[in-house]
């Protein structure tokens, strides 16, 4: 079972570039996240997606855009990159039955 | 704006001790309420609770939900240094599916 799957794992980009992070999941869950973890904070809600063809802005969407392509993908896109934005970013998708939140590995994110 | 609140921040015990860690939910009421345990990666899932009143148990771990109090406790018995990580819990707003996190307790238990 490959669960939550993040693209790229690491990434070092400079002030004003753009990327773009993957995220899939194949368990078929409908609702889909991404989150942001600074050094000692816990998991700030970037965007979320309910279901497919949704999306809402969490606790700190500025500077960030998201993409949810089909059930299984959810992308997060930094048009231009600021050093603010380095953190490890998290994608997950909910099993609504349980509550369980699925995370993928992460993906390190450097802005200089 | 909804809000979890997790104390202490930190903590500090011995192999042995039992410890208590605390999240509030700061919004009028919430759909679940979710612990889940950080080591050095992604957080791995401990409990949902839903319903006020009943205790989530496995093995060392409980938990147990106030909805009124918009409040719950996660506890560990006889820590062991396996459960040094950071703890989070998160809560969702009724109707929305929004996951909001706390800061976490970090927990360190010595040898």
């Amino acid at each position: 079972n490959a669960g939550v799957t993040q693209t790229p794992k690491f990434q070092v980009l400079k002030t004003g570039q753009s990327m773009t992070l993957q995220c899939a999941q194949d368990m078929n869950h409908n609702s889909m996240y991404w989150y942001r973890q600074d050094p000692g904070m816990g998991l700030r809600l970037i965007y979320y997606s309910a279901s497919e063809g949704t999306t809402d802005k969490g606790e700190v969407p500025n500077g960030y855009n998201v993409s949810r392509l089909n059930k299984r993908e959810f992308s997060l896109r930094l048009e231009s990159a600021a050093p603010s934005q380095t953190s490890v970013y998290f994608c997950a998708s909910l099993r609504t039955n349980t509550g369980e939140l699925f995370f993928g590995e992460g993906s390190r994110l450097t802005v200089l | 704006e909804d809000k979890v609140v997790q104390s202490p921040l930190s903590l500090v015990v011995h192999e042995g001790d039992t410890v208590t860690l605390n999240c509030s939910y700061e919004v009028t009421n919430f759909r679940s309420l979710l612990w889940y345990k950080q080591e050095k990666k992604a957080p791995t899932f401990l409990f949902m609770l839903t319903s006020s009143g009943i205790e989530k148990k496995s093995g060392r771990l409980s938990s147990i939900l106030d909805k009124k109090e918009l409040f719950s406790i996660l506890n560990i018995t006889a820590t062991q240094t396996g459960d040094s990580a950071v703890y989070l819990c998160a809560g969702s707003p009724p109707g929305t599916y929004k996951y909001i996190f706390g800061t976490g307790t970090r927990l360190k238990v010595l040898a």
